[in-house]
């Protein structure tokens, strides 16, 4: 099974920071790599998919890259809108562990 | 605009069968490049896909699953449907339906709208 694996778990930052958050997969899966926001009660919004493909309406501070097992999403200039849980989803295969375990987004 | 819509009990007895459907509205289930998708969030954790259904009607289900889920497709009421059977509490969860886009070669590419949720418990 592709395992995904997101770091770190949790981050506290303030509005404006410039934010990194990592997904390793346990093998390569390309760049089929998409990268999801998470507000309290609410469902997921994709935000990148393939790896680096800004999806429509989602605001251009929000970028993706890296292919093969090593992945990034970066929240160029934090907004306070944007305090949630991040997941990133491997669409390479279909097996059991499709999204990685989140990363919450907390106010310093 | 693609809308979903997720509907059925919030409460279920352990060892019954839970039972979801999802309303699509703004678009045709039976257009092609789509999987209808459920996919579940166990309260305070991450998330769990489920399983889909092509529009072709071709089923993929979660290996850790796969014996107690059925995915179905109504398209006359533009509706999907989940069935997972012998529920435990391990299955209280918020359950999401999704459409994931791709080819006929899953797994779909990425999942562009998704329900509000819903949650289900499972307690006698």
């Amino acid at each position: 099974d592709i395992q995904m694996t997101q770091s770190p778990s949790s981050l506290s930052a303030s509005v404006g920071d410039r934010v990194t958050i990592t997904c390793r997969a346990s093998q390569s899966i390309s760049s089929y790599l998409n990268w999801y926001q998470q507000k309290p009660g609410k469902a997921p919004k994709l935000l990148i998919y393939a790896a680096s493909s800004l999806q429509s309406g989602v605001p251009s501070r929000f970028s993706g890259s890296g292919s093969g097992t090593d992945f990034t999403l970066t929240i160029s200039s934090l907004q306070p809108e944007d305090f949630a849980t991040y997941y990133c989803q491997q669409s390479y295969s279909t097996l059991r562990d499709t999204f990685g375990g989140g990363t919450k987004v907390e106010i310093k | 605009q693609v809308q979903l819509q997720e509907s059925g009990p919030g409460l279920v007895k352990p060892s019954q069968t839970l039972s979801l459907t999802c309303t699509v509205s703004g678009g045709s289930i039976s257009s092609g490049g789509y999987y209808w998708s459920w996919i579940r969030q166990h309260p305070g954790k991450g998330l769990e896909w489920i399983g889909y259904i092509y529009y072709s009607g071709s089923t993929y289900y979660n290996p850790s699953l796969k014996s107690r889920v059925t995915i179905s497709v109504d398209t006359s009421k533009n509706q999907f449907s989940l069935k997972l059977s012998s529920v435990t509490a391990a299955d209280t969860a918020v359950y999401y339906c999704a459409r994931g886009r791709g080819s006929s070669t899953p797994p779909p590419y990425y999942f562009d709208y998704w329900g509000q949720g819903t949650l289900v418990t499972v307690s006698s």
